[in-house]
């Protein structure tokens, strides 16, 4: 059973447009989440969080927004540009573990930046 | 600062054989983790380390997996005997204690067994 899930397996969205990704989980215990980029033959890089005490979260181009009452959350990029094209993971943990667990992966959504 | 590193990248051996993953973690950095990534299944956790000790291998698929951590700066992942469906993209990541919850990826080791 997916505790987390990315339910687009691809996304194309136009350079200079807003990309919004979205992910949902199944677990309450969750209270942690991440968002990792990924390239081609590379290690997943980390990209942002938000604790579950926030809604919102923001670092430059990238905000992610979570919902914990629709236990979802989004991942927004704008403007977007060409080297977003990449795929994104969201991922989750539980923060009264300490943290200590390892991290629970969605499957991942291809976002492609056309020009 | 180097990352965390991997050898090898890419793996290919044969059913039956011993295949032996390496992870060199970041210094200073306390808590290791193991990933397997598949087109099935995404990413999933294999088993992760705290301060060399393993905390969780619940993720291990089969007693043919094992994962070693004799020093802070070196872990392993064996698979005795592989089989072609343990042919996946294998990642170590670390992470700095407590404190703050990012992980921090290798570049993952190709394994294709046939």
């Amino acid at each position: 059973d997916q505790q987390v899930k990315q339910n687009s397996p691809s996304l194309s969205v136009q350079e200079g447009r807003i990309s919004i990704l979205n992910c949902d989980y199944t677990n309450s215990m969750f209270d942690y989440f991440l968002w990792y980029k990924k390239y081609p033959a590379e290690g997943p890089t980390f990209l942002i969080s938000i604790s579950s005490i926030k809604d919102k979260n923001e670092d430059g181009r990238f905000t992610v927004f979570l919902n914990k009452s629709a236990k979802h959350l989004s991942l927004h990029i704008v403007p977007s540009q060409p080297g977003d094209s990449a795929v994104y993971f969201c991922a989750a943990s539980a923060i009264e573990r300490g943290g200590a667990d390892g991290l629970t992966f969605g499957k991942g959504t291809h976002l492609i930046i056309q020009p | 600062d180097a990352g965390v590193i991997q050898s090898p990248r890419h793996e290919v051996t044969e059913m039956g054989q011993e295949v032996t993953l390496r992870c060199k973690p970041i210094s200073g950095h306390n808590s290791l983790f193991w990933y397997r990534q598949t087109m099935m299944r995404g990413l999933e956790l294999l088993i992760y380390f705290n301060n060399n000790v393993p905390i969780d291998d619940s993720g291990m698929p089969e007693d043919r997996f094992s994962a070693k951590m004799p020093n802070a700066s070196f872990s392993t992942l064996k698979i005795q005997p592989s089989e072609p469906r343990d042919s996946a993209v294998y990642f170590c990541a670390s992470r700095p204690g407590l404190a703050g919850y990012e992980q921090y990826f290798g570049p993952g080791t190709r394994l294709t067994v046939t």
